[in-house]
């Protein structure tokens, strides 16, 4: 089962604008992951952030956490044309190794 | 090798057929795991591996899904009298597991099933 939703499902802005994509879930957490998935297929690791954290930076990605209100938003600043892929959310549950992944932010970005 | 792979990318097979999808994953990682991804969505936790056992297989749908991991490396997912619903990406990935530490996953491209 999903662990919950992503907002928006899809995103289309113009390269060099700022995308920011947001993540709900449900159960309490050890930590967060964002991936990025290119058509379809393997999943490419971005960001970890644990429970205790709440703010990390990696080059243009910025990913906060607000464990009290159980969400996480993923920002890509000044974007490309080569960020164009599906993004999703996964926490790493309490008491668990498996991931439990959202359904996923399809974002566009037009040259 | 430089990544988790798996064997074959795509697999087209008739309902009822027995499958075996394949996943090397990347060396001197302990800890494997299975996930399945329907179109649209996001992957589904199938099962998790910490060396040669399984350690949680709370995701498998049903009885016709096994896998195995003899010797603490490759895996092998099993599916028994496929149904047209198994169609999906099956994906794998491998982490390296220290002790008290969650790190993050590194999937493989994934083995895109069929079930005619």
């Amino acid at each position: 089962s999903q662990q919950g939703e992503e907002d928006p499902q899809a995103l289309s802005i113009q390269e060099g604008e700022n995308a920011t994509m947001n993540c709900s879930y449900k159960t309490s957490i050890n930590n967060l992951q964002w991936y990025r998935q290119n058509s379809g297929r393997g999943l490419v690791h971005l960001i970890l952030i644990r429970s205790n954290e709440r703010e990390k930076h990696s080059g243009r990605l910025r990913v906060t956490l607000d464990t009290s209100k159980k969400s996480s938003s993923l920002l890509i600043t000044a974007s490309r044309a080569a960020d164009t892929a599906s993004y999703f959310c996964a926490t790493g549950d309490t008491g668990r190794r498996a991931l439990t992944f959202g359904s996923g932010t399809r974002l566009q970005v037009q040259p | 090798g430089a990544g988790v792979s798996q064997t074959p990318s795509n697999k087209v097979t008739e309902k009822g057929k027995y499958v075996e999808l394949r996943c090397d994953p990347i060396s001197g990682h302990t800890a494997l795991y299975w996930y399945r991804q329907s179109l649209g969505q996001g992957p589904e936790f199938l099962i998790y591996f910490q060396g040669t056992g399984a350690a949680d297989d709370s995701g498998l749908p049903n009885d016709r899904f096994f896998a195995v991991r003899p010797e603490g490396s490759v895996s092998t997912l099993k599916i028994q009298r496929t149904e047209r619903g198994d169609s999906a990406v099956y994906l794998c990935a491998s982490s390296f597991q220290g002790s008290g530490s969650y790190n993050e996953q590194f999937f493989g491209p994934g083995t895109r099933l069929t079930v005619l």
